[in-house]
């Protein structure tokens, strides 16, 4: 079946500094991928998507391109601040009719300023 | 988006009871979904909730355990039945809207502790 599997954490990292999550899926057919994030005492919030290979997904400063030769789609920041710490899932949705989101474990970010 | 709201927020239940979780959107949507998120883990979706009929349940999942109901387009409750502590979790409601594929929106989520 469809799975995710996404980078573990904790990451730490300082104010300013660049931030990778990496994800990587597997699935049949043609999915649709998200990244989630959740921060501290919030629900769980739609941070961007793409929904067919070599589409980039942008949203706060955030990007992740849909690379389907590799089957991955890594979230990246170049400047990152205090307020981005949270917990970041990366998620999959497989094709048109099936509405399941499969999650993977979540990575939790800590920016220290 | 949607706005979507849980209750009860958080609750401390006591095993063998049953506690029932309601789910409000503000506007009609086609899906809703109920998901746990275990301590320390990612969501793992219980069930799609249809309107009308049956809910729909993941492998794992069964309606004797998670009996949910969704007797209109903007309203879903779920119920967790006779409780253990392996029931702690956080459960959550999401929908997804007409016309805007691919967007699951999420609710606050529903803090449930079993002793």
């Amino acid at each position: 079946g469809d799975s995710v599997t996404q980078m573990e954490g904790p990451v730490t990292l300082s104010e300013e500094a660049f931030l990778t999550i990496n994800c990587t899926y597997t699935a049949t057919g043609y999915p649709s991928l998200f990244w989630y994030v959740q921060y501290p005492g919030e629900g769980l919030q739609l941070l961007l998507k793409a929904t067919k290979a070599d589409d980039k997904g942008s949203n706060k400063g955030f990007e992740a391109t849909y690379r389907k030769e590799t089957t991955s789609f890594h979230l990246e920041k170049g400047s990152v601040q205090v307020s981005d710490s949270a917990v970041y899932f990366c998620a999959l949705r497989g094709g048109s009719n099936d509405y399941k989101l499969s999650f993977g474990a979540g990575t939790t970010v800590t920016v220290r300023a | 988006s949607a706005v979507i709201s849980q209750k009860p927020s958080r609750d401390i239940c006591q095993r063998g009871t049953s506690l029932t979780i309601q789910c409000q959107v503000d506007s009609q949507v086609t899906m809703m979904f109920w998901y746990r998120q275990q301590p320390g883990q990612s969501l793992t979706l219980i069930a799609t909730a249809n309107q009308g009929s049956e809910a729909t349940y993941e492998s794992g999942f069964v309606i004797d355990k998670f009996p949910i109901s969704r007797p209109n387009l903007t309203f879903s409750t779920l119920t967790v039945s006779n409780m253990s502590p392996e029931d702690s979790s956080i459960y959550l409601c999401s929908v997804e809207k007409a016309g805007a594929y691919n967007e699951q929106f999420f609710g606050p989520g529903t803090r449930l502790t079993v002793l």
